[in-house]
């Protein structure tokens, strides 16, 4: 069965300092990945997306990034976080081979930028 | 994709059938509705989709109407676990690379 995992689950960094935020999928190969941003309170904004290995379309001009090095990872970084990146960061996965293509998001990483 | 509509709250009481509303007024010929929840700290899940005939699945019912401006998404008998975000998402064609995009979705209340 195929399986999704993030991580780290909740982190806390200062502004101005790195991150990077990790996905994989087990299970499936060459599926869509996909990097969602929830802030507090807010709805679910989609971030980066990727149909292959290398191939990342941003949907959001900021200080964030994604990376596909392999085909099932998916990788968040930002070289200098700010407060507004606070938030609840969820990767997710679909299933290009299937009809529906559902979509099957991790459990989320919640960051904190202080 | 187009624009979808959904109340922002709705409260049911537990064991009785949550009817959860979405109008699609501006929907194509190829493109499906798809149900998402959420609950509180967790990601997505995937409910239920369909095109112009009803679906149902062991977790839900999809009714959507004849001239398919609309559909309700319907719970059966309503838990408490049931108490989430529910989002009614309107794209094209389940197979390839369109992403989901997401609106505020209906909060709903399930109440002992």
């Amino acid at each position: 069965s195929q399986t999704i995992h993030q991580w780290p689950a909740t982190l806390v960094q200062p502004v101005g300092s790195p991150l990077s935020l990790e996905c994989t999928v087990e299970g499936t190969s060459n599926p869509n990945l996909y990097w969602y941003r929830q802030a507090a309170g807010r709805g679910l904004q989609l971030l980066f997306y990727s149909v292959g290995i290398g191939q990342i379309s941003s949907e959001v001009p900021q200080n964030l990034s994604a990376s596909r090095p392999q085909d099932r990872q998916f990788i968040l970084s930002s070289k200098k976080l700010l407060l507004s990146d606070s938030g609840f960061y969820l990767c997710a996965w679909g299933d290009t081979g299937s009809g529906a293509n559902v979509l099957t998001f991790g459990a989320g990483s919640r960051l904190t930028v202080l | 994709d187009a624009k979808t509509t959904q109340p922002p709250s709705m409260d049911c009481a537990e064991g009785r059938a949550a009817n959860l509303p979405c109008n699609h007024s501006t929907i194509s010929g190829n493109e499906y509705v798809y149900w998402y929840r959420q609950i509180h700290s967790q990601g997505p899940q995937y409910i239920i989709h369909g095109l112009k005939n009803n679906e149902t699945n062991e977790m839900a019912s999809l009714i959507i109407t004849e001239d398919r401006k609309s559909s309700t998404l319907i719970l059966p008998h309503a838990t408490l676990r049931d108490t989430a975000v529910y989002y009614c998402i309107v794209r094209v064609a389940p197979q390839g690379n369109t992403p989901l995009v997401f609106g505020k979705g209906t909060r709903l209340s399930v109440i002992a």
